[in-house]
């Protein structure tokens, strides 16, 4: 079954924490894999996308992928009450996308 | 940016009605999605189309039905409204370009339509 998993949370830290949110995935043929954030009442918003292993930063946001664990990482750096959201990741298929769940982000000031 | 559009933030229906979802992109994108979006269950895939008239199921056809007569426009069609199909709609859209050229390539979603089933 291809599946991508994710920790539903709360996941809750104050303002200016590191955060890591986690997603592991099943199927190996598609390493191409994005992460999207979802405010309230919004629809989710493509923030990175990521092929094969290792690391892409974009301004605070770092996406991770570790090819031997079939893991996948978000980190935010100086966390901001602004990023309290919904993470969601989602990986390639064959024809469509599969998304995680998601991640309930809070940050706190 | 890419736009996605969908007509109605908030709507309210009656059980046995046919009920119109619409969703517009700016970007000339060849693929559009619907999906629902209900706690607990993620975002579950309802149909998508790569072009003018092709539809193909996703995962949760059921007691649903799409439209594509223009590339920037994509319907979902309720046929006969129930209860369960209470829930949060969202409509995406993607190119096709790209290293695989396929259906697959990041989304960009409308902000979506809540719909109520009464």
């Amino acid at each position: 079954q291809k599946e991508v998993e994710q920790d539903p949370g709360p996941l809750s830290v104050p303002e200016g924490a590191i955060v890591s949110l986690n997603c592991t995935y099943s199927n190996s043929a598609f390493q191409y894999f994005m992460w999207y954030r979802q405010y309230s009442r919004k629809g989710p918003e493509l923030l990175m996308y990521t092929y094969s292993s290792g690391n892409k930063e974009d301004g605070r946001f770092t996406a991770q992928v570790d090819k031997s664990s079939k893991y996948i990482s978000l980190f935010i750096r100086d966390s901001q009450p602004s990023d309290s959201a919904t993470y969601l990741c989602a990986q390639r298929g064959y024809s469509t996308l599969t998304f995680g769940k998601g991640t309930m982000l809070l940050v706190s000031p | 940016d890419v736009k996605v559009t969908q007509s109605s933030r908030y709507l309210v229906k009656r059980t046995g009605e046919k009920v119109f979802l619409e969703c517009v992109q700016d970007m000339d994108h060849e693929n559009m999605f619907w999906y629902r979006q209900d706690p607990g269950l993620g975002l579950r895939l309802i149909y998508f189309s790569y072009d003018v008239k092709m539809k193909e199921k996703g995962d949760i056809p059921e007691g649903y039905s799409v439209s594509r007569e223009k590339k920037e426009r994509f319907s979902l069609i309720l046929e006969s409204a129930s209860t369960n199909q209470t829930s949060m709609y969202l409509c995406a859209s993607s190119t096709k370009t790209g290293e695989m050229g396929g259906s697959n390539q990041p989304q960009h979603f409308g902000d979506g339509t809540r719909l109520s089933i009464l």
